[in-house]
């Protein structure tokens, strides 16, 4: 595709309920990132995929939240039981490599996460 | 451990006037300093980077960037302002030896007519 797409745009659900938040990157990038941004506040690492494997889950916020990634290409962001503190913009980028390249990321449009 | 100020929450210009978004960052290695723009309820969109080179660096929209190695700073400027500039800019920086991006808490440009 042309860009990092994200799914859903919106999501509402309630407190305690599972949500599942998915990442189409641009082909071709090796490179797969996930962050969250609170309202008014910056963004916020989350993980870091290199093909299908994660070298780096330390910005996982808690063990209610784990991320994916098949064929180098789909990523995906679950989180078990919602709390309120999880609502925020949770955005995907890509890029051409990650570790030993400078290569710009390029962002999804998010996904807004609003828990009840 | 890196990290990423950026002291200003809003800036306020007039249009035609010139804007500086300022940044600075504290990495243990050599830098590479990254500007995005995220408008209204869309993602964040790349401007410009620093890799290494000319200290000053040409972005997207007319923008451009000055790296200072001595204040570690690397302001975002344009000549000229636009209402349509108007939007959350967000400076980055990753050190050569990592592929984390750390951003700055963000500053709110206005352009008023």
């Amino acid at each position: 595709g042309a860009g990092v797409s994200q799914s859903p745009s919106n999501k509402v659900t309630e407190k305690g309920k599972d949500v599942e938040l998915r990442c189409d990157p641009i082909s071709g990038h090796t490179a797969l990132y996930w962050y969250r941004q609170r309202l008014g506040q910056g963004l916020e690492f989350l993980i870091y995929f290199q093909g299908n494997s994660a070298p780096d889950k330390s910005g996982l916020p808690s063990d209610r939240f784990s991320a994916e990634r098949t064929g180098e290409s789909v990523s995906t962001l679950t989180i078990q039981r919602t709390q309120q503190e999880d609502s925020a913009v949770y955005l995907c980028a890509s890029s051409l490599a990650g570790l030993g390249g400078h290569n710009e990321q390029f962002f999804g449009p998010g996904t807004r996460l609003t828990v009840l | 451990a890196q990290s990423v100020a950026q002291p200003e929450d809003q800036v306020n210009v007039a249009e035609g006037n010139p804007l500086t978004v300022k940044c600075t960052y504290s990495v243990s290695g050599n830098p590479y300093l990254f500007w995005y723009v995220q408008y209204p309820n869309r993602g964040l969109q790349f401007l410009l980077k620093y890799i290494t080179g000319d200290n000053l660096v040409k972005g997207s929209y007319g923008f451009e960037a000055e790296f200072n190695k001595s204040q570690t700073s690397f302001h975002l400027k344009k000549p000229s302002a636009l209402v349509s500039d108007s939007a959350l800019y967000f400076c980055a920086v990753r050190e050569e030896s990592s592929y984390k991006l750390i951003f700055g808490s963000g500053t709110r440009l206005l352009v008023r007519p």
